[in-house]
């Protein structure tokens, strides 16, 4: 059984738009998580986290949300660009244990 | 080269082979892991390196065997494996080896088994 799921696998936004993914997690444990980018032919690389302790952390376009009691999180990019386009991947660990990814959210920005 | 590699990028093998998956990192970091992705699925963890020190190892099938000679190199050796086996397989570096530690990762090797 998924612990952590990303429920759209895919995501169309008009360019300068609000793009909003979002991730279910099962998990009461977790007390860390993490978004991820990923482009074609390339590894994902990391984009943002937030502990629980945190219900919001921003970084520049990038902000994410976190709702414990309904175990969900999200991430906003506003404004979206065509660069953004890509898989996210959410992830989740507890107690500094190893992460436990989401399928990905295939992200197209269109022009 | 800059951050982590991986060679070769694509494989095909037949299912008595024996192949092996290489990844190097160039960031200095005493972590290493193995993903397997498959096709619509999540990120599976399949091993960690701490250390040079196996620390993870989630009921990977044993014709999965992978090796860490050093805190910069990363191996996968393959051998009989099954046409479901067929997935991009992701290496990755951090410093530390929990989830609290940003990881690095490579572009994958995409494995075909026939």
């Amino acid at each position: 059984d998924q612990q952590v799921k990303q429920n759209s696998p895919s995501l169309s936004v008009q360019e300068g738009r609000i793009s909003i993914l979002n991730c279910d997690y099962t998990n009461s444990m977790f007390d860390y998580f993490l978004w991820y980018k990923k482009y074609p032919a390339e590894g994902p690389t990391f984009l943002i986290s937030i502990s629980s302790i945190k219900d919001k952390n921003e970084d520049g376009r990038f902000t994410v949300f976190l709702n414990k009691s309904a175990k969900h999180l999200s991430l906003h990019i506003v404004p979206s660009q065509p660069g953004d386009s890509a898989v996210y991947f959410c992830a989740a660990s507890s107690s500094a244990r190893q992460l436990t990814f989401g399928s990905g959210t295939q992200l197209t920005v269109l022009p | 080269e800059t951050g982590v590699t991986q060679t070769p990028r694509h494989l095909v093998m037949g299912m008595t082979n024996k192949k092996s998956l290489k990844c190097e990192q160039h960031l200095g970091h005493n972590a290493m892991y193995w993903y397997k992705q498959s096709a619509k699925k999540p990120l599976e963890l399949m091993f960690v390196y701490s250390l040079e020190e196996r620390v993870e190892n989630n009921s990977v099938p044993s014709r999965f065997s992978p090796e860490c000679p050093n805190s910069s190199h990363l191996f996968l050796h393959l051998h009989t494996l099954q046409p479901e086996d067929s997935a991009l397989y992701l290496c990755a570096s951090s410093q530390g080896g929990t989830g609290l530690n940003e990881q690095f990762f490579g572009p994958g090797t995409r494995l075909t088994v026939l």
